[in-house]
């Protein structure tokens, strides 16, 4: 029954090394999101998709590279792992059509980078 | 430049007591301003939100107050419970599928 799950919930993993985060919404909706929250709990949307097209990517380095296999889809890949990218990485998802078009998010992906 | 400035970072309130959270914005085009509730281990989830046409709602003991000239908006917290302890954020947002821009958040502690 989970709207947006995310998997894995944790993960840690070395400096240098390429990890992925998958995450998947059964609300229908058509745009998903990543955003990233760091250590002060700050968060700042990395990409926005509508339909499988990328619509927003915020200055976020190319070493993350997001991809939409179909809408109900989206899944991160980073590469060459950095300290700075740990961080919890949440993907949500809205339909702009309806009602105020809210956000729904997943309940996070923690990322340790050692 | 933070387009949504939320204040204070944290905030200790006694139960019952009233839980008072306010930002401000730059962007005279948003049009959808958000508070969501977080957690500790979970996603953020909407509490309550707010049109630039009205400038008060109210939802069980959540209530928004918005000065459009102002550009400020608060959040108010009445009867705060223990759990209500959570982290809020206030977010604002142009015309729908736009990105939603968050305020740093306040961490909210309801003591017993």
């Amino acid at each position: 029954d989970t709207a947006v799950s995310q998997t894995p919930k944790y993960l840690v993993t070395q400096m240098g090394n390429d990890k992925s985060i998958k995450c998947e919404q059964n609300l229908g909706h058509d745009t998903m999101y990543w955003y990233k929250q760091d250590s002060k709990k700050f968060l700042k949307i990395m990409f926005s998709y509508n339909n499988k097209e990328l619509i927003i990517n915020e200055t976020v380095p190319n070493r993350f590279s997001p991809k939409s296999p179909d809408k109900a889809h989206l899944n991160l890949h980073i590469n060459s792992l950095e300290l700075g990218d740990s961080a919890v990485y949440f993907c949500a998802s809205s339909s702009p059509g309806q009602g105020d078009g809210e956000l729904f998010f997943g309940e996070g992906s923690r990322l340790t980078v050692l | 430049q933070q387009q949504v400035k939320q204040s204070p970072q944290s905030l200790i309130v006694q139960k019952g007591g009233i839980s008072i959270i306010n930002c401000a914005y730059e962007n005279t085009a948003f049009d959808y301003f958000p508070w969501y509730q977080q957690f500790p281990g979970k996603g953020p989830a909407l509490l309550i939100a707010i049109r630039p046409d009205v400038s008060e709602k109210k939802e069980g003991r959540f209530t928004i107050s918005f000065n459009k000239s102002a550009k400020q908006f608060s959040l108010h917290i009445m009867d705060s419970q223990p759990g209500d302890s959570a982290t809020y954020f206030c977010a604002a947002r142009k015309a729908a599928g736009n990105k939603l821009t968050f305020g740093g958040g306040t961490r909210v502690l309801v003591k017993p």
